[in-house]
């Protein structure tokens, strides 16, 4: 089964909105990762979060990880049309079998 | 430094066959994975590499076989070909999982 599970699905906000994205996982991690997709294209990168840490910005983006309810969020404030994407997050184990694992991803449209 | 390259970018066999797609990095990265992605499904771990002469099996690895005789190359093997292992496959490398990885351009494969 997948380690990361993204909360909502679909997510359809007017531009100049904040979108908040939700990603709970179920083992203990080293660290988590926040991607993006634009439609046909391959994976970008947005933000790394590691376990001690809680809070992380970037930009637009600020990220947040709760490690005692497994969850992470990611928020992306005055959002524009342009950050219409697929939004995963990826989480990597801790342990001898370290892994890297990806959520279903959540589909942002941001309408002009 | 070319990053990660695979080859081919699309490719369509026909149930039965069998094909090797090509994944190679110039970084030196010890670590190595293979993904695929279904509409619907985000990433899932096909099988992984963290040096070479050592791989695992990750998520979904039944149809797929993986070397790595090389820190360089990473090679994913389909021995025989079913409709099922239609999907967009992703390589990445990194150098360790405390670092992102950066992942390939991606093969678009179609089973008929």
């Amino acid at each position: 089964s997948q380690q990361g599970e993204e909360d909502p699905q679909a997510l359809s906000i007017q531009e100049g909105e904040n979108a908040t994205m939700n990603c709970s996982y179920k083992t203990s991690i080293n660290n988590l990762q926040w991607y993006r997709q634009n439609s046909g294209r391959g994976l970008v990168h947005l933000i790394l979060i590691r376990s001690n840490e809680r809070e992380k910005h970037s930009g637009r983006l600020r990220v947040t990880l709760d490690t005692s309810k497994k969850s992470s969020s990611l928020l992306i404030t005055a959002s524009r049309a342009a950050d219409t994407a697929s939004y995963f997050c990826a989480s990597i184990n801790t342990g001898a079998n370290s892994k890297l694992t990806f959520g279903k991803g959540i589909t942002l449209s941001v309408r002009p | 430094n070319a990053g990660v390259t695979q080859t081919p970018k699309f490719q369509v066999l026909k149930t039965g066959q069998s094909m090797t797609l090509q994944c190679a990095q110039d970084m030196n990265h010890e670590y190595m994975s293979w993904y695929r992605q279904d509409p619907g499904m985000g990433l899932r771990l096909i099988h992984y590499s963290v040096g070479a002469g050592i791989t695992d099996q990750g998520e979904v690895p039944n149809g797929y076989n993986v070397s790595r005789s090389t820190t360089e190359d990473f090679p994913l093997r389909l021995l025989s070909a079913a409709p099922s292992q239609t999907s967009v496959y992703f390589c990445a490398s990194t150098l360790d999982l405390a670092h992102l990885p950066l992942f390939g351009p991606g093969t678009r494969l179609t089973v008929t």
